[in-house]
């Protein structure tokens, strides 16, 4: 079984659009996260969860939005997408401290 | 802002030989890890030390820690065309659940 898992894997739109991103993890982590990848392959923190509340938010545009349905899962939604978006988004989870384990990716171009 | 710094940003080596690669961070921390990304892939958890250990073995790999010098390195020891990936190290400073901040990596090349 797949421990942290994200969809799609693959994603392409126009500028303007809205997106979303699903992740879900089955290894009982308290804590998930967002982090964004760039063709230079930095990493950025964008959203932390833990137990439903934001733990961290770093400077991230309002454009973005985690949304965690249960300690499970954490999804992020995009408005109006810009260039500047495109990335490889990965999900993650671990529990207080400990190692992280990464989703895939998922690999946003905005045309 | 970022932590880790890698060093180099790109190594190529042959086959069987030894790997080192090198992080420097800025702040004091809880423990550094180490990651592995293959290309296109998501990252993979290598090895954690904590603040007060100073060195640390897994399999072919060694991570030491120096934080008088705010630095650690990773040796690949007995390279395998396998290694081929890039190397992250990422810093735990912060308390609760604060994330990892990651350096921009050091992409290793086995040559067969």
């Amino acid at each position: 079984d797949t421990a942290v898992s994200q969809t799609p894997k693959y994603l392409v739109t126009q500028m303007g659009n809205d997106k979303s991103i699903k992740c879900e993890q089955n290894l009982g982590h308290d804590t998930m996260y967002w982090y964004k990848q760039d063709s230079k392959k930095f990493l950025k923190i964008m959203f932390s969860y833990n137990n439903k509340e934001l733990i961290i938010n770093e400077t991230v545009p309002n454009r973005f939005s985690p949304k965690s349905p249960d300690k499970a899962h954490l999804n992020l939604h995009i408005n109006s997408l810009e260039l500047g978006d495109s990335a490889v988004y990965f999900c993650a989870s671990s529990q207080v401290r400990g190692e992280l384990f990464f989703g895939e990716g998922s690999r946003l171009t905005v045309l | 802002s970022q932590q880790g710094e890698e060093d180099p940003q790109a190594l190529s080596i042959q086959e069987g030989e030894n790997a080192t690669m090198n992080c420097s961070y800025k702040t004091s921390i809880n423990n550094l890890q180490w990651y592995r990304q293959n290309s296109g892939r998501g990252l993979v958890h290598l090895i954690l030390i904590r603040s007060n250990e100073r060195e640390k073995h897994s399999g072919r790999l060694r991570v030491t820690l120096d934080t008088s010098k705010k630095s650690s390195s990773l040796l690949i020891t007995a390279s395998r065309a396998a290694d081929t990936a890039s190397y992250f190290c990422a810093t735990d400073g912060g308390g609760g659940a604060d994330g990892l901040t990651f350096g921009k990596g050091t992409h290793l090349i086995i040559q067969p």
